[in-house]
């Protein structure tokens, strides 16, 4: 089976940094996504890591360590619109070229004023 | 690029009755996914679509489940005698590659009473 790990919830401040973290164990690896989940919206892409190592985008940072089966995500200058679910996602290989995208249950962010 | 539409937007339907819903791709798309959502949980994957080509349909989904892309555009996912359990979001996302982030629409909320 496939498990993807992370906190349901996380509180932080505005103007702070925070770090979600993702741990998983898959019947494969074919890269980390992290979309970000705005309360009845669809899930948007924030990141992707296929490689070790560190990837910044902006006020976002997302990390990845194969041989831990880590990953996280890092959000600085926090804003309060940065409340949302945060949700890890690992990329199996299926038969043929098919890829299949699985989710954590994803973390709840609150931003306080 | 208008993203990802799907239609309707809220179904609510009576136990045992047949639902249909509606997915437009992102046009240059050739990769489709149906995904079902819970409250408080990530996305699960339900079958995936490489043009009109079924290449994969997870094996927890019940044979009342069932998804079409005849001409490898628009696809439908039909749910026959809903049951309670069927009430979920129901998102539908498309990508150009295999490497390529999913796009997600906004789903079709539905409701079984």
């Amino acid at each position: 089976g496939q498990n993807i790990d992370q906190p349901t919830e996380m509180t932080a401040t505005e103007g702070a940094i925070v770090q979600i973290n993702c741990t998983y164990q898959t019947s494969g690896f074919n890269g980390l996504f992290w979309y970000q989940q705005h309360a009845g919206e669809a899930p948007t892409f924030l990141s992707y890591n296929v490689l070790d190592g560190l990837e910044e985008k902006g006020r976002f940072s997302s990390f990845l360590s194969r041989s831990k089966g880590y990953s996280y995500l890092l959000l600085k200058e926090l804003q309060m619109k940065d409340s949302a679910s945060y949700l890890c996602a690992v990329r199996i290989p299926l038969s043929g070229s098919a890829r299949q995208l699985t989710f954590g249950s994803g973390t709840q962010l609150t931003v306080l004023p | 690029d208008t993203g990802v539409s799907q239609n309707p937007r809220h179904k609510i339907t009576k136990r045992g009755q047949n639902v249909t819903f509606r997915c437009d791709p992102i046009s240059e798309h050739n990769r489709l996914y149906w995904y079902r959502q819970t409250l408080g949980q990530g996305p699960e994957f339900l079958t995936y679509f490489q043009n009109e080509a079924q290449l994969e349909k997870s094996r927890l989904l019940s044979d009342r489940f069932s998804a079409e892309r005849p001409k490898g555009s628009f696809s439908t996912l039909e749910i026959q005698r809903t049951e309670q359990g069927d009430s979920a979001m129901y998102l539908c996302a498309s990508s150009y590659a295999n490497n390529s982030p999913l796009h997600f629409g906004n789903g079709t909320r539905l409701t079984v009473t």
